[in-house]
């Protein structure tokens, strides 16, 4: 069964510092999002992509952070300068069209540690 | 008002037991509804996905939406351990972005 891969599954940062993590989305999609899990809290949007450009983002997506699609597999997010606050669970997700449309695939997430 | 609501719980019953959770939301604009189950330390995964008001029965989950209400429930109909996970509901407009519920925790006990 096809399925969202992300690596790694846990990174541990200093403050400062700057992270990037990787997704595999399924290969026949074409919508790709990122969400973050602090925890014990709810899973909330950060942004989706299609097309190589951003089609929406959340205000917790400001300047820090970046995603790229840098071949034809691989989706990134990319946070510039970690802050305490920015340790999460980040999830990827991706879908064959746009969610409201059709069920998108999350994978087991990233696990960011900032110390 | 916050856009979707959810009882967090924990909720506790019984095998076998029926399960209702529920959700609420404010944006009358919200078309599409899903439900999501998420074990701990593991990414959401969809279980069911609903379009219009009524009811859309998978197996042993049934999920029910009332529009004229904002009300949204997942029913589970002879509960295993194995159900036990927290149940997330979300919300789209039908655009990028998902909505979820702060998610209800479920134990099903042996």
């Amino acid at each position: 069964e096809p399925e969202v891969t992300q690596t790694p599954s846990h990174q541990v940062t200093q403050m400062g510092q700057e992270v990037i993590l990787r997704c595999v989305p399924i290969s026949n999609h074409l919508y790709f999002y990122w969400y973050r899990q602090i925890l014990g809290q709810k899973v909330e949007f950060l942004v989706s992509f299609y097309n190589n450009e951003i089609s929406e983002k959340s205000e917790i997506f400001d300047d820090q952070f970046s995603v790229e699609r840098p071949d034809g597999s691989n989706f990134t997010l990319k946070i510039r300068s970690t802050k305490l606050e920015d340790s999460a669970m980040y999830f990827c997700a991706s879908s064959e069209v746009g969610v409201g449309d059709t069920e998108a695939f999350f994978g087991q997430g990233t696990r960011l540690t900032v110390v | 008002q916050k856009e979707v609501e959810q009882d967090p719980g924990p909720l506790s019953v019984p095998e076998g037991a029926i399960v209702s959770l529920n959700c609420t939301y404010s944006n009358s604009a919200f078309q599409y509804f899903m439900w999501y189950r998420q074990y701990s330390r593991k990414g959401p995964e969809l279980l069911m996905y609903t379009y219009s008001s009524g009811n859309k029965e998978d197996g042993r989950f049934t999920a029910q939406v009332d529009k004229s209400s904002k009300y949204i429930s997942l029913f589970i109909r002879d509960s295993q351990p194995s159900d036990s996970a927290t149940y997330l509901c979300a919300i789209n407009t039908g655009g990028f972005k998902t909505i979820f519920g702060a998610g209800t925790r479920l134990f099903v006990k042996a």
